[in-house]
C-alpha cells in the first residue's frame, strides 16, 4: 500500500526566504505527482503535475522535483511571500486502481 | 470557466439525522471523486465515478453512506443516518479523462458538523 509522508508538518519563514518542501513516497510504481495548495476552510487548488517520466515541472516562483528511484518530490518556492502561506500538500496515483493517496500537508507560514 | 461546485458549504444537523451534498463537476470531465477530509489530514477517497459508473467504492462505508451520479454530470452523496465520526469536510473533485492520472480540480468543500 502506498504511503505518503510530508515532512515537517509545519514550517515558518521571514518574507523573502527561498524554501523548499519535501514528500516522499513508499511504492516507486507511480504515474505522477501533484503539488496542491489548500488555504484554511477552502478546497484544494492544484499547483503543479508531475509526470513519472519528468524530472521536474516549473510555474512561476513554484518549482516541483521528482525523483522516482528514492521516492521523494520537492517543491521549492522561491522569494517567499505572505500570500504563500497555506497548507501544501503532494499526492500520487498507484496500483493497479491508481487511487490517489495523499500527504497529510505541510503548513507554511510566511512572516511580513 | 466555472470550477467544481459543492453545496452546501456548510452543515450542522444532529446525529441519526441525514445530510447530503451536492456537486457539479467541471464541464466535459467524465471522472467525479467524493474525499472525505478530517482536520490536520490529507484527503481519503470516498467513491470515484467513470461518467456514471462507481468504478472504486471500496472505502466508502456503505451502511450509511450512498452516492449517485445521474447521467454522468452531477453527484450526490448522502448519509443516513449521521454520526459524531462523520463530522469533516467532504470534497468532491473531478478530472478529465478515465484513467484515474489525470490533473484534480476540487470544490471548496462541505463542512459537516454532527452533534
Amino acid at each position: 500500500k502506498q504511503e505518503v509522508t510530508q515532512i515537517p508538518a509545519a514550517l515558518s519563514v521571514p518574507e523573502g526566504e527561498n524554501l523548499v518542501l519535501n514528500c516522499s513516497f513508499t511504492d516507486s510504481a507511480i504515474y505522477n505527482l501533484q503539488w496542491f495548495r489548500q488555504d484554511p476552510g477552502k478546497g484544494l487548488t492544484s499547483l503543479l503535475l508531475i509526470q513519472s517520466s519528468q524530472r521536474e515541472q516549473t510555474s512561476g516562483r513554484l518549482n516541483a522535483s521528482l525523483d522516482k528511484s528514492s521516492g521523494r518530490s520537492t517543491l521549492y518556492i522561491a522569494a517567499s511571500q505572505p500570500g504563500d502561506s497555506a497548507t501544501y500538500l503532494c499526492a500520487v496515483p498507484s496500483g493497479s486502481a491508481r487511487q490517489l493517496t495523499f500527504g497529510s500537508g505541510t503548513q507554511l507560514t510566511v512572516l511580513p | 470557466e466555472a470550477g467544481v461546485v459543492q453545496s452546501p458549504r456548510y452543515k450542522i444537523i444532529e446525529k441519526k439525522q441525514p445530510v447530503a451534498f451536492w456537486c457539479n463537476p467541471i464541464s466535459g470531465h467524465n471522472t467525479l471523486y467524493w474525499y472525505l477530509q478530517n482536520l490536520g489530514q490529507g484527503p481519503e477517497l470516498l467513491i470515484r465515478y467513470e461518467n456514471e459508473e462507481a468504478v472504486d467504492d471500496s472505502q466508502l462505508p456503505k451502511d450509511r453512506f450512498s452516492a449517485e451520479r445521474l447521467k454522468g454530470v452531477d453527484s450526490t452523496l448522502k448519509i443516513q443516518p449521521a454520526e459524531l465520526g462523520d463530522s469533516a469536510v467532504y470534497l468532491c473533485a473531478s478530472s478529465y479523462g478515465t484513467s484515474n492520472t489525470g490533473e484534480l480540480f476540487f470544490g471548496e468543500g462541505s463542512r459537516l458538523t454532527v452533534l
